[in-house]
């Protein structure tokens, strides 16, 4: 059974950094699978941050105002996310997810079939 | 960016009827759109991808359907344990995923 375990700080000030990591157990991060971060800020939507393969391959929201990297460590079966300078619109739940795809009719889909529980980093000074 | 519309914004009906929940997209996602449920403290589950397959261990009471920029999450018989608020997703286009703001689902 495949498990993501986030961990990270829970409070993160103003201007400051934010990182957490991802741990996954269950199966190995070196397979045909990327991995996702995505968040929730408090009565707002979800919003994808970025993903990445265990090859270093990545993508991100261009969207997003603070600027992201995502990173992995093979080794450690562990995936992290980092946001710099990061204000109180940064305050979420966030949460790792495996990316999964299915193809057909020459085109395909990716969504994210498991999920970390989730954990709040509060932006505050 | 393709902005997913889910609609109603809440639905509350009584166990044994049926739900139809909405997702339109602002330009065309073939089938590539995914259904999440979500309860209050737990992760997202996703319950149908590509627009019409059941995930794993997803009980047939649950159906989606539609393509292009209309689709719908249907939910016959329900039950309490559906009471969620669900999601859809839509995948491949800048940013690479979106999702919709949600339907929340109360079972009275």
């Amino acid at each position: 059974q495949v498990q993501l375990q986030e961990s990270g700080p829970g409070l993160v000030k103003p201007s400051g950094t934010l990182s957490l990591t991802c741990s996954v157990s269950g199966a190995s991060i070196i397979s045909t699978h990327w991995w996702g971060w995505v968040r929730q800020p408090p009565g707002k939507g979800l919003e994808w941050i970025g993903e990445i393969y265990h090859r270093g391959n990545t993508n991100y929201n261009p969207s997003l105002k603070s600027p992201v990297a995502i990173s992995v460590d093979n080794s450690k079966n562990q995936f992290s996310l980092t946001l710099t300078s990061v204000t109180a619109a940064d305050t979420a739940v966030y949460y790792c997810a495996r990316v999964s795809g299915s193809c057909s009719g020459g085109r395909c889909t990716n969504f994210f079939d498991v999920w970390g529980q989730g954990t709040l980093v509060t932006v505050s000074s | 960016e393709i902005v997913l519309t889910q609609s109603p914004g809440t639905l509350s009906l009584s166990p044994g009827e049926r739900a139809t929940l909405s997702c339109r997209a602002s330009q065309s996602v073939s089938r590539s759109l995914a259904w999440y449920q979500r309860k209050p403290g737990q992760a997202p589950r996703v319950f149908i991808y590509e627009a019409t397959t059941r995930a794993t261990g997803i009980p047939d009471r649950f159906s989606g359907a539609g393509s292009g920029t209309e689709f719908t999450l249907t939910i016959s018989r329900l039950e309490p344990e559906d009471s969620a608020v669900y999601y859809c997703q839509q995948y491949g286009d800048s940013p690479l995923y979106t999702f919709g703001q949600g339907t929340k689902l109360e079972i009275k």
